[in-house]
């Protein structure tokens, strides 16, 4: 299975300032998710990334709020950008191996102040 | 509405006391039905997919199953590091979405 990384692990950033999380994988993958998790709440996907096109957003989740690279097969970067407390959650990339298998990263623990 | 149900929230069992996981569905078409662990800070491990009903995986102290509506994800005999959340996820036949539950936080007591 594909090995994920994710940078940073967690972060504490003030209101109305902008993080940037990148996911780095060990393979070539040509679909890459990420997701938000919530506490104490389901996995909720916020976008797919596809190298060479734009990413598609989920309801509810646009591109001015959440930008998203996808510069090549291995990696993609993920911007939460002027955030609020209501930000607070953990980010977690994903990449699918097969066409039903998703491997997920660590996660990025993200507190708004 | 596609939709993924887990029961119980939370579930604590003794050392040796095997239990199942309920993980109930609603979806338009099924593609598979898949079940994760979740260690606490970390993101989710792949544990299964299974595809049509009646199949059986299992690993170690777990077995899962499908049926039309439901999977379950039965621990026999769990261990202290049985502890995680464990999570299902459906996707369907249209998209690339999976769908996640809540989960369910299993606590086993030594």
């Amino acid at each position: 299975s594909a090995v994920i990384s994710q940078k940073p692990s967690r972060d504490i950033c003030q209101r109305g300032t902008s993080l940037t999380i990148q996911c780095q994988v060990d393979s070539q993958v040509t679909m890459m998710f990420w997701y938000r998790q919530q506490p104490g709440q389901s996995l909720t996907l916020i976008a797919t990334a596809n190298q060479g096109s734009e990413a598609t957003y989920e309801s509810g989740f646009v591109i001015d709020k959440f930008p998203i690279s996808r510069p090549n097969l291995t990696f993609s970067t993920l911007t939460v950008s002027n955030m609020s407390p209501e930000d607070s959650s953990i980010y977690l990339c994903s990449v699918a191996e097969g066409p039903d298998t998703q491997y997920f990263g660590p996660g990025t623990r993200l507190t708004v102040l | 509405e596609d939709q993924v149900t887990q029961s119980p929230e939370a579930l604590r069992l003794q050392e040796g006391e095997s239990s199942s996981l309920n993980c109930s569905y609603t979806v338009s078409g099924l593609r598979g039905l898949f079940w994760y662990r979740q260690d606490p800070g970390k993101g989710p491990e792949f544990l299964f997919t299974l595809y049509s009903a009646g199949e059986e995986k299992e690993k170690e102290r777990l077995k899962a199953t499908l049926t039309k509506k439901e999977s379950f994800l039965h621990i026999t005999a769990p261990k202290p590091e049985d502890s995680a959340t464990y999570l299902c996820a459906v996707r369907t036949n249209t998209g690339n979405q999976f769908y996640f539950g809540t989960g369910t936080s299993l606590t086993v007591i030594p």
